[in-house]
Protein backbone atom coordinates (compact mmCIF):
# COMPACT_ATOMS: atom_id res chain seq x y z
CA UNK A 1 0.00 0.00 0.00
CA UNK A 2 1.42 3.49 -1.28
CA UNK A 3 1.48 6.00 1.89
CA UNK A 4 1.74 9.45 1.48
CA UNK A 5 1.95 11.34 4.84
CA UNK A 6 1.43 15.08 5.49
CA UNK A 7 2.98 16.60 8.53
CA UNK A 8 1.33 18.36 10.66
CA UNK A 9 -2.85 17.56 10.25
CA UNK A 10 -3.52 21.05 11.45
CA UNK A 11 -1.74 24.67 12.33
CA UNK A 12 -3.54 27.81 13.22
CA UNK A 13 -1.35 30.58 12.47
CA UNK A 14 -0.95 34.51 13.12
CA UNK A 15 -1.36 36.83 9.98
CA UNK A 16 1.96 37.54 8.95
CA UNK A 17 3.71 34.09 10.10
CA UNK A 18 5.43 32.07 7.50
CA UNK A 19 4.83 28.45 7.74
CA UNK A 20 5.62 25.45 6.34
CA UNK A 21 4.04 21.57 6.06
CA UNK A 22 5.82 18.24 4.78
CA UNK A 23 4.84 15.51 2.47
CA UNK A 24 6.70 12.64 2.78
CA UNK A 25 6.22 9.34 0.40
CA UNK A 26 7.99 6.53 -0.55
CA UNK A 27 11.07 7.29 -3.11
CA UNK A 28 10.91 4.23 -5.27
CA UNK A 29 9.42 4.67 -8.68
CA UNK A 30 8.81 8.05 -8.50
CA UNK A 31 7.29 10.29 -11.26
CA UNK A 32 6.03 13.76 -9.71
CA UNK A 33 4.69 15.18 -6.88
CA UNK A 34 1.55 17.16 -6.51
CA UNK A 35 0.66 19.94 -5.12
CA UNK A 36 -3.00 21.46 -3.82
CA UNK A 37 -5.01 24.18 -1.90
CA UNK A 38 -8.38 23.21 -1.03
CA UNK A 39 -10.60 26.00 0.47
CA UNK A 40 -13.69 24.35 2.42
CA UNK A 41 -16.85 24.14 -0.12
CA UNK A 42 -14.28 23.94 -3.15
CA UNK A 43 -13.01 22.17 -5.30
CA UNK A 44 -9.12 20.92 -4.50
CA UNK A 45 -7.04 23.69 -6.89
CA UNK A 46 -3.36 22.79 -8.77
CA UNK A 47 -0.90 24.46 -6.83
CA UNK A 48 2.53 23.05 -8.56
CA UNK A 49 3.36 19.58 -10.20
CA UNK A 50 7.12 19.03 -9.59
CA UNK A 51 8.81 15.82 -11.18
CA UNK A 52 12.66 16.32 -10.67
CA UNK A 53 14.85 15.89 -7.77
CA UNK A 54 16.02 19.48 -6.28
CA UNK A 55 12.79 20.79 -8.16
CA UNK A 56 11.78 24.26 -6.73
CA UNK A 57 8.47 26.05 -7.79
CA UNK A 58 7.17 29.42 -6.39
CA UNK A 59 3.80 31.23 -7.10
CA UNK A 60 3.56 34.54 -5.24
CA UNK A 61 3.98 33.95 -1.93
CA UNK A 62 3.76 30.11 -1.51
CA UNK A 63 6.82 27.85 -2.78
CA UNK A 64 7.68 24.06 -2.79
CA UNK A 65 10.65 22.15 -2.88
CA UNK A 66 11.47 18.14 -3.70
CA UNK A 67 13.89 15.91 -2.62
CA UNK A 68 12.63 12.51 -4.72
CA UNK A 69 15.80 10.29 -3.17
CA UNK A 70 14.66 10.86 0.19
CA UNK A 71 11.09 10.96 -0.22
CA UNK A 72 9.86 14.30 0.77
CA UNK A 73 8.48 17.40 -0.35
CA UNK A 74 7.87 20.95 1.54
CA UNK A 75 5.24 23.69 0.96
CA UNK A 76 5.94 27.21 1.98
CA UNK A 77 3.81 29.85 2.64
CA UNK A 78 5.89 33.36 3.67
CA UNK A 79 3.74 36.19 5.45
CA UNK A 80 0.59 33.70 5.98
CA UNK A 81 -2.99 35.95 5.12
CA UNK A 82 -6.49 35.03 6.32
CA UNK A 83 -6.96 33.99 2.59
CA UNK A 84 -4.24 31.39 2.97
CA UNK A 85 -6.69 29.35 5.10
CA UNK A 86 -7.10 26.31 3.14
CA UNK A 87 -6.51 22.52 3.41
CA UNK A 88 -3.24 21.54 1.59
CA UNK A 89 -2.83 18.27 -0.31
CA UNK A 90 0.00 16.34 -1.64
CA UNK A 91 -0.25 13.53 -3.94
CA UNK A 92 1.76 11.01 -5.57
CA UNK A 93 2.20 9.93 -8.69
CA UNK A 94 2.73 6.12 -8.67
CA UNK A 95 1.95 3.30 -11.59
CA UNK A 96 -0.55 5.20 -13.55
CA UNK A 97 -2.59 6.70 -9.73
CA UNK A 98 -2.57 10.10 -8.35
CA UNK A 99 -2.24 9.08 -4.40
CA UNK A 100 -3.39 11.92 -1.96
CA UNK A 101 -2.00 12.38 1.56
CA UNK A 102 -4.58 13.28 4.43
CA UNK A 103 -3.92 17.04 3.86
CA UNK A 104 -2.72 19.85 6.38
CA UNK A 105 -5.74 22.11 7.48
CA UNK A 106 -4.28 25.71 8.11
CA UNK A 107 -5.96 28.27 9.68
CA UNK A 108 -4.70 32.37 9.69
CA UNK A 109 -6.12 34.47 12.30
CA UNK A 110 -6.42 38.17 11.52
CA UNK B 1 -14.23 27.65 -11.93
CA UNK B 2 -12.41 24.18 -13.64
CA UNK B 3 -14.48 23.07 -16.10
CA UNK B 4 -15.39 20.28 -14.87
CA UNK B 5 -19.03 19.60 -13.71
CA UNK B 6 -20.39 17.25 -11.88
CA UNK B 7 -24.04 16.59 -11.11
CA UNK B 8 -25.93 16.64 -8.53
CA UNK B 9 -24.36 18.75 -5.69
CA UNK B 10 -26.20 17.35 -3.13
CA UNK B 11 -27.66 13.65 -2.83
CA UNK B 12 -29.87 11.98 0.06
CA UNK B 13 -31.17 8.58 0.03
CA UNK B 14 -31.41 5.54 1.65
CA UNK B 15 -29.89 2.76 2.41
CA UNK B 16 -29.95 -0.06 -0.14
CA UNK B 17 -30.92 2.28 -2.69
CA UNK B 18 -28.91 2.81 -6.50
CA UNK B 19 -27.48 6.53 -7.12
CA UNK B 20 -25.65 7.71 -10.28
CA UNK B 21 -23.20 10.28 -10.02
CA UNK B 22 -22.67 12.21 -13.61
CA UNK B 23 -19.22 14.33 -14.40
CA UNK B 24 -18.49 16.21 -17.46
CA UNK B 25 -14.77 16.74 -18.14
CA UNK B 26 -12.92 20.19 -19.33
CA UNK B 27 -13.33 19.89 -22.88
CA UNK B 28 -11.07 18.73 -24.66
CA UNK B 29 -9.98 15.80 -21.85
CA UNK B 30 -9.83 12.69 -22.06
CA UNK B 31 -9.03 11.24 -19.24
CA UNK B 32 -11.30 11.05 -15.65
CA UNK B 33 -11.15 10.19 -12.19
CA UNK B 34 -13.00 9.43 -9.88
CA UNK B 35 -12.30 9.99 -5.79
CA UNK B 36 -14.19 9.37 -2.61
CA UNK B 37 -13.66 11.71 0.10
CA UNK B 38 -14.80 10.62 3.84
CA UNK B 39 -14.94 11.96 7.07
CA UNK B 40 -11.48 12.36 8.31
CA UNK B 41 -9.95 10.95 5.53
CA UNK B 42 -8.30 12.00 2.15
CA UNK B 43 -8.85 11.67 -1.22
CA UNK B 44 -9.00 7.98 -2.13
CA UNK B 45 -8.58 7.44 -5.68
CA UNK B 46 -11.49 4.91 -6.89
CA UNK B 47 -11.21 4.71 -10.93
CA UNK B 48 -9.67 6.10 -13.65
CA UNK B 49 -11.01 6.40 -17.64
CA UNK B 50 -9.37 7.08 -20.51
CA UNK B 51 -11.27 7.79 -23.55
CA UNK B 52 -13.96 5.38 -22.78
CA UNK B 53 -11.75 2.61 -21.05
CA UNK B 54 -11.13 1.78 -18.11
CA UNK B 55 -7.46 2.81 -17.49
CA UNK B 56 -6.50 2.43 -13.45
CA UNK B 57 -8.74 1.12 -10.22
CA UNK B 58 -8.02 1.83 -6.86
CA UNK B 59 -10.23 0.67 -4.22
CA UNK B 60 -13.30 0.69 -5.84
CA UNK B 61 -15.71 -1.40 -4.23
CA UNK B 62 -17.50 -4.31 -6.22
CA UNK B 63 -21.23 -2.49 -5.53
CA UNK B 64 -20.10 0.69 -7.33
CA UNK B 65 -19.29 1.17 -10.75
CA UNK B 66 -18.72 3.80 -13.49
CA UNK B 67 -17.94 3.99 -17.53
CA UNK B 68 -17.37 6.55 -19.52
CA UNK B 69 -19.40 7.48 -22.31
CA UNK B 70 -18.62 8.82 -25.85
CA UNK B 71 -18.85 12.11 -25.43
CA UNK B 72 -16.39 11.92 -22.24
CA UNK B 73 -18.83 12.55 -19.86
CA UNK B 74 -18.66 9.60 -16.86
CA UNK B 75 -21.14 8.19 -14.84
CA UNK B 76 -20.51 6.67 -11.22
CA UNK B 77 -23.29 4.15 -10.22
CA UNK B 78 -22.96 3.55 -6.46
CA UNK B 79 -25.43 0.72 -5.07
CA UNK B 80 -26.90 -1.95 -2.36
CA UNK B 81 -25.97 1.74 -0.26
CA UNK B 82 -24.79 1.90 3.14
CA UNK B 83 -24.23 4.72 5.70
CA UNK B 84 -20.41 4.18 5.02
CA UNK B 85 -21.15 5.08 2.19
CA UNK B 86 -22.10 8.59 3.12
CA UNK B 87 -19.07 10.91 1.37
CA UNK B 88 -18.08 14.07 -0.89
CA UNK B 89 -17.46 12.02 -4.29
CA UNK B 90 -15.67 14.14 -6.71
CA UNK B 91 -14.44 13.62 -10.47
CA UNK B 92 -11.00 14.93 -11.98
CA UNK B 93 -10.27 15.59 -15.66
CA UNK B 94 -7.14 15.55 -17.27
CA UNK B 95 -5.79 15.44 -21.05
CA UNK B 96 -3.86 12.71 -21.07
CA UNK B 97 -4.10 9.03 -20.14
CA UNK B 98 -1.53 9.13 -17.57
CA UNK B 99 -2.85 12.19 -15.74
CA UNK B 100 -0.89 13.73 -12.77
CA UNK B 101 2.47 12.44 -14.49
CA UNK B 102 3.45 15.65 -16.01
CA UNK B 103 0.45 17.41 -15.39
CA UNK B 104 -2.28 18.69 -12.58
CA UNK B 105 -6.21 17.48 -12.69
CA UNK B 106 -8.88 19.48 -12.95
CA UNK B 107 -11.40 18.78 -9.80
CA UNK B 108 -15.15 19.59 -10.30
CA UNK B 109 -16.81 20.90 -6.80
CA UNK B 110 -18.31 17.46 -5.85
CA UNK B 111 -20.97 15.81 -5.32
CA UNK B 112 -21.93 14.91 -1.63
CA UNK B 113 -23.74 11.99 -1.02
CA UNK B 114 -25.32 11.32 2.43
CA UNK B 115 -27.03 8.00 2.88
CA UNK B 116 -29.53 7.91 5.78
Amino acid sequence: ILNVEQSPQSLHVQEGDSTNFTCSFPSSNFYALHWYRWETAKSPEALFVMTLNGDEKKKGRISATLNTKEGYSYLYIKGSQPEDSATYLCALYNTDKLIFGTGTRLQVFP
Amino acid sequence: DSGVTQTPKHLITATGQRVTLRCSPRSGDLSVYWYQQSLDQGLQFLIQYYNGEERAKGNILERFSAQQFPDLHSELNLSSLELGDSALYFCASSVEGRGGRTGELFFGEGSRLTVL
